[in-house]
């Protein structure tokens, strides 16, 4: 079955720092990879979009890459803040949305 | 005002009760998803829908059912609810007709915690 694993383990980085979050998938050829962030309490909220031909997106901070030959992407927040301490999903899609599957996140601590 | 809202917010019921969680969209988009969400889990789809007269069961339908009673709203109910689907549940939105649609980009709302005691 279709598989996606990020790291259940919460990642605790200092402030000013790159954290890096990673997404492994298994039985499943996606056409898109998506990350979300997602706050306590509230509903995830869209970060970043990269298709399967493409190596690396980058929006602001943020940096995603994608490799289908080893089925993972990482994620990558610069200069991280405080602000950025929330959980992280990874998502992936082959049909346009209706069969999106989701990672069960990780969880990201930015201490000051 | 939310592109996505979701009532309630919050809602505690007891077992066998019929709960209906209600999602409306200023977004104009076309389909709209329900989603679970318990503790250790990826988000996993309960239905989805792509248009008014277009309903699809996602991967854990058993024990809900929708309506979509408008473009811009989608209700999920459980008929007689059980202790096991407490959890938290969101409202996504896509749009399909262009742009970001083509390549799934998920609008959700805030979020129904349902308990059921």
């Amino acid at each position: 079955s279709q598989k996606i694993e990020q790291n259940s383990e919460a990642l605790n980085i200092q402030e000013g720092k790159t954290a890096t979050l990673t997404c492994n998938y298994t039985n499943y050829s996606p056409a898109y990879l998506q990350w979300y962030r997602q706050d306590p309490g509230r509903g995830p909220v869209f970060l970043l979009l990269i298709r399967e031909n493409e190596k690396e997106k980058r929006k602001e901070r943020l940096k995603v890459t994608f490799d289908t030959t080893l089925k993972q992407s990482l994620f990558h927040i610069t200069a991280s803040q405080p602000a950025d301490s929330a959980t992280y999903l990874c998502a992936l899609d082959r049909d346009g949305g209706f069969k999106t599957i989701f990672g069960a996140g990780t969880r990201l601590f930015v201490k000051a | 005002d939310a592109d996505v809202t979701q009532t309630p917010r919050n809602r505690i019921t007891k077992t066998g009760k019929r709960i209906m969680l209600e999602c409306s969209q200023t977004k104009g988009h076309d389909r709209m998803y329900w989603y679970r969400q318990d503790p250790g889990l990826g988000l996993q789809l309960i239905y989805y829908s792509f248009d008014v007269k277009d309903i699809n069961k996602g991967e854990i339908s058993d024990g809900y059912s929708v309506s979509r009673q408008a473009q811009a709203k989608f209700s999920l109910s459980l008929e007689s609810a059980i202790p096991n689907q407490t959890a938290l549940y969101f409202c996504a939105t896509s749009d399909t007709r262009g742009g970001t649609g083509v390549t799934g980009e998920l609008f959700f709302g805030e979020g129904s915690r349902l308990t059921v005691l």
